[in-house]
């Protein structure tokens, strides 16, 4: 059975730091990888997804994601953290024709 | 391009009473999905439609929960009668296409219940 587990359900950050949100993933074959963005009081969105092209996937808002299959990771970076990037991230996998969510993690900003 | 709307974004009722959501999905997506979210915790699905049809209603509590998505457009999410537990965002989401690609969902903002 495919899970998505996300170490840490808050993260805090200072201003200007590196973000890293970790995502670890069991899968009985090659997954589909997502990230996806929830800001308060809004819909989920998608921020990056990894499809078995290059294992290093950039998305939007200067985030990445590095796929590596020997530490069935898929860990959420970002080089510099900003104010607008408090919200609550999900890793999710998909799995016939659904997705399997991680709980989330929360990331806070510290000016 | 709209994206997906929702209405209510907000809706308080006591227990026992009946709620209905409604969704609009992208032009075009012929997937349409609900989902129920609990405070702290990642989306769980409850539906998904693929057209008309509903393909996996699994984890749909038949109970009191029914959905419908008539000539395959906006879909409507139902509970009835509501229960404290039944307190939470119900998200709807579209896709253009399944496959493993199925990530790939556009959400809407939710709708928030409460249940008192």
């Amino acid at each position: 059975a495919q899970s998505v587990t996300q170490l840490g359900s808050h993260v805090s950050v200072s201003e200007g730091a590196l973000v890293l949100l970790r995502c670890n993933y069991s899968s009985s074959v090659p997954p589909y990888l997502f990230w996806y963005v929830q800001y308060p009081n809004q819909g989920l969105q998608l921020l990056l997804k990894y499809t078995s092209a290059a294992t290093l996937v950039k998305g939007i808002n200067g985030f990445e994601a590095e796929f590596k299959k020997s530490e069935t990771s898929f860990h959420l970076t970002k080089p510099s953290a900003h104010m607008s990037d408090a919200a609550e991230y999900f890793c999710a996998v998909s799995r016939n024709y659904q997705l399997i969510w991680g709980a989330g993690t929360k990331l806070i900003i510290k000016p | 391009e709209a994206g997906v709307v929702q209405s209510p974004r907000y809706k308080i009722i006591e227990k026992k009473q009946p709620v209905a959501f409604w969704c609009n999905p992208i032009s075009g997506h012929n997937t349409l999905y609900w989902y129920r979210q609990n405070l702290g915790q990642g989306p769980e699905l409850l539906i998904r439609y693929e057209n008309e049809e509903a393909v996996d209603d699994s984890q749909l509590p038949k109970d009191r929960f029914s959905a419908e998505r008539l000539k395959g457009v906006d879909s409507t999410l139902k509970i009835q009668p509501a229960e404290l537990g039944d307190s939470a965002v119900y998200l709807c989401a579209s896709s253009p296409s399944t496959g493993r690609t199925a990530g790939e969902l556009f959400f809407g903002e939710g709708s928030r219940l409460t249940v008192l």
